[in-house]
């Protein structure tokens, strides 16, 4: 089956600087990359998603990069806000017909004021 | 819009109750998943369904854990008897369909003492 992994799993950022995290999946047939927010006490909520037809997406200050080669994509926020301190999970898809997702393990983010 | 509903978002009880957690997914959406959060795990997928129907439940822990969905607007997920390593974030999510972004809702923190 598909294996994610997420790094790094806790990173600290001056606010206004620019986070990335990365990660790599098994499976070469997967095909659907979103990202996920955590609040403290919330679901996850969805923040972007890529398809394996495009390299690269963005929504204002976070963009998406994905590697298909190379089984990697990365989340990439700029002009980080304390808003944005939270845990974020990647995942993949990978399986036609089935819609399972397989999740990263987390990367906790903490915007340093 | 209405999200995903969960109930009760928070529950403690004995072990070898019975637990039942309940989920509405958004109107409209034909698939629901089931997903269990723990520090050790992380995020998996229990279960899920499409139109009503269980199509993979391969993540479900054992025979104590059952899941239903009677109709398009209203799921469950029993666990009969609990166990304290049943403890855990049991969230809920539902989609339009494969490829499409999962909803989560706010979750149920369960408490098997």
């Amino acid at each position: 089956g598909e294996n994610v992994e997420q790094h790094p799993s806790t990173l600290s950022v001056q606010e206004g600087d620019s986070a990335v995290i990365k990660c790599t999946y098994s499976d070469s047939a997967s095909n659907y990359f979103p990202w996920y927010k955590q609040e403290l006490g919330k679901g996850p909520q969805l923040i972007i998603d890529i398809r394996s037809n495009v390299g690269e997406k963005k929504d204002q200050r976070i963009a998406v990069t994905l590697n298909k080669t190379a089984k990697h994509f990365s989340l990439h926020i700029t002009e980080t806000q304390p808003e944005d301190s939270a845990v974020y999970f990647c995942a993949a898809h990978a399986n036609f017909g089935n819609e399972k997702l397989t999740f990263g393990t987390g990367t906790r983010l903490t915007i340093i004021p | 819009d209405a999200g995903v509903i969960q109930s009760p978002r928070h529950e403690v009880t004995e072990m070898g109750q019975e637990v039942t957690l309940r989920c509405k997914p958004i109107s409209g959406h034909n698939s629901l998943f089931w997903y269990r959060q723990t520090m050790m795990r992380g995020l998996e997928l229990l279960i899920y369904f499409n139109n009503n129907v269980p199509i993979d439940d391969s993540g479900m822990p054992e025979d104590r854990f059952s899941a239903k969905m009677p109709n398009a607007s209203f799921s469950t997920l029993k666990i009969q008897p609990s166990e304290p390593r049943d403890s855990a974030v049991y969230f809920c999510a539902s989609s339009l369909g494969q490829h499409q972004p999962q909803h989560f809702g706010d979750g149920t923190r369960l408490s098997i003492l």
